[in-house]
């Protein structure tokens, strides 16, 4: 079955770019929704945004200004670039697919944790 | 834009039935039925219990059922186990290719 697995710094300086790639396994990602999620500690879920396997995008309106996601097919993953990051950006970011463009996800990587501090 | 509304918290005992709400405008919940509920563990990836208002994917027990009613959807959940004690986030489609989640409930089995 499809898996996901995010990798990336634990630690990013404010101001900086947060980068982070979700490697999948078991299924291509030229086809499909594939989307990034955060979590800050403690609260709920937001949005980042979404790359189709066609390469057209989509992303969280309050974000936007910041965010790029980009899909590299010859590795089968999928990259999340949040820029001019802060400590509000501290969370858990998730990667996971929409099976069917139905904005549902399933399944999700484990996620993984980036502070932003100095 | 506006996160969903959920309850912070909900409880039951063994056996019995819960059901949880989510509020939403006719921009989201009311406007379409992309409206899906996610059930997250203590330190673990959320996991889709219910989509598209009430389909169940395969594997999530029959307990587990989604409606909605105009602005509000709702999960509910039958014949409570210790196991379903979790976090439950609902999230909705907001049109122009954008999603929202609601703030999560707590799901205490007492």
């Amino acid at each position: 079955q499809v898996q996901l697995q995010e990798s990336g710094p634990g630690l990013v300086k404010p101001s900086e770019t947060l980068s982070l790639t979700c490697s999948v396994s078991g299924g291509s990602i030229s086809s499909y929704y594939w989307s990034w999620i955060r979590q800050p500690p403690g609260k709920g879920l937001e949005w980042i945004g979404y790359i189709y396997y066609s390469g057209s995008t989509s992303y969280n309106p309050s974000l936007r200004s910041r965010v790029t996601i980009s899909g590299d097919t010859s590795n089968n993953q999928f990259s999340l670039n949040l820029r001019s990051v802060t400590a509000a950006d501290t969370a858990v970011y998730y990667c996971a697919r929409d099976p069917t463009g139905d904005h549902w996800f399933d399944p999700w990587g484990q996620g993984i944790l980036v502070s932003v501090s100095s | 834009q506006s996160a969903l509304t959920q309850p912070p918290s909900a409880s039951g005992s063994p056996g019995q039935s819960v059901t949880i709400s989510c509020t939403g405008t006719s921009g989201d919940v009311g406007g379409n039925n992309y409206v899906s509920w996610y059930q997250q563990h203590p330190g673990k990836a959320p996991k889709v219990m219910i989509y598209e208002v009430s389909k169940r994917p395969s594997g999530v027990p029959d307990r587990f059922s989604g409606s909605k009613s105009g602005n509000t959807a709702s999960l509910t959940v039958s014949g409570l186990q210790a196991e379903d004690e979790a976090d439950y986030y609902c999230s909705s489609y907001a049109g122009s290719n954008n999603l929202v989640f609601g703030g999560g409930t707590k799901l205490t089995v007492l």
